[in-house]
């Protein structure tokens, strides 16, 4: 059974480009959420998506979007790429209907924009 | 909002010594979950532990423990006879339900142990 995919692993862009990242969640899980780890410090939420729908979001601003697949897979967009968007950008799966299981995180995409 | 401070960036042990890893936490909710990861170099969050506002048991597990003392408001992580496995990025996290959602993490701290 496989964990939490995503791709690419890693991605080099530059400044005012767009960026599209994928993650396929753990098997049964319907829940995604994103978080955006830059270097040296923790991860911060961005958002969730659960039924093909945003319901939580962070302090993050609408250059970050993103969408939920019927297959519950789902993809970061970010738009405009700044130079301060370098990071490991995480995604985490869980099952919303198990209320006692935390969720499972993938191993990122390392996102470098020069 | 919620803050984690993990005021430990980086420590380095050799094997077999005990090392505390420590975290703070504030927030204004009465219920709230404490959590920590660990981030080995490739890159994925491993749960370790989760623990809520309501239980200050302390946990050990195997090597581990966790000392949650609601009254200082932190929840300080132990590794008895460290490994060198035991080589990663802690991090203490926060969230308001029992699942782990928006969670907001600590800093991290970086531990290193040597041979």
């Amino acid at each position: 059974d496989a964990g939490v995919t995503q791709s690419p692993t890693h991605l080099i862009k530059t400044r005012g480009q767009q960026v599209t990242l994928r993650c396929s969640p753990k098997s049964g899980h319907d829940t995604v959420s994103w978080y955006q780890q830059a270097l040296g410090q923790g991860p911060q939420f961005i958002f969730q998506y659960y039924e093909e729908e945003e319901r939580q979001r962070g302090n993050f601003p609408d250059r970050f979007s993103g969408h939920q697949f019927p297959n519950y897979s789902s993809e970061l967009n970010v738009n405009a790429l700044l130079l301060g968007d370098s990071a490991l950008y995480l995604c985490a799966s869980r099952e919303t209907s198990e209320s006692q299981e935390t969720q499972y995180f993938g191993p990122g995409t390392r996102l470098l924009v020069l | 909002a919620q803050k984690v401070t993990q005021a430990q960036t980086e420590i380095s042990v050799v094997e077999k010594e005990d090392v505390t890893l420590d975290c703070v936490y504030e927030t204004r909710d009465t219920t709230y979950y404490l959590f920590w990861y660990k981030q080995p170099p490739s890159g994925e969050l491993v749960f370790l532990i989760r623990r809520n506002s309501f239980d200050e048991q302390n946990e050990i597990s195997g090597r581990y423990s966790w000392n949650f003392q609601k009254s200082t408001s932190s929840f300080n992580f132990t590794i008895t006879a460290s490994q060198v496995v035991d080589s990663a990025v802690y991090f203490c996290a926060l969230s308001l339900d029992n699942a782990g959602n928006m969670l907001t993490f600590g800093g991290g701290t970086r531990l290193m142990v040597k041979p």
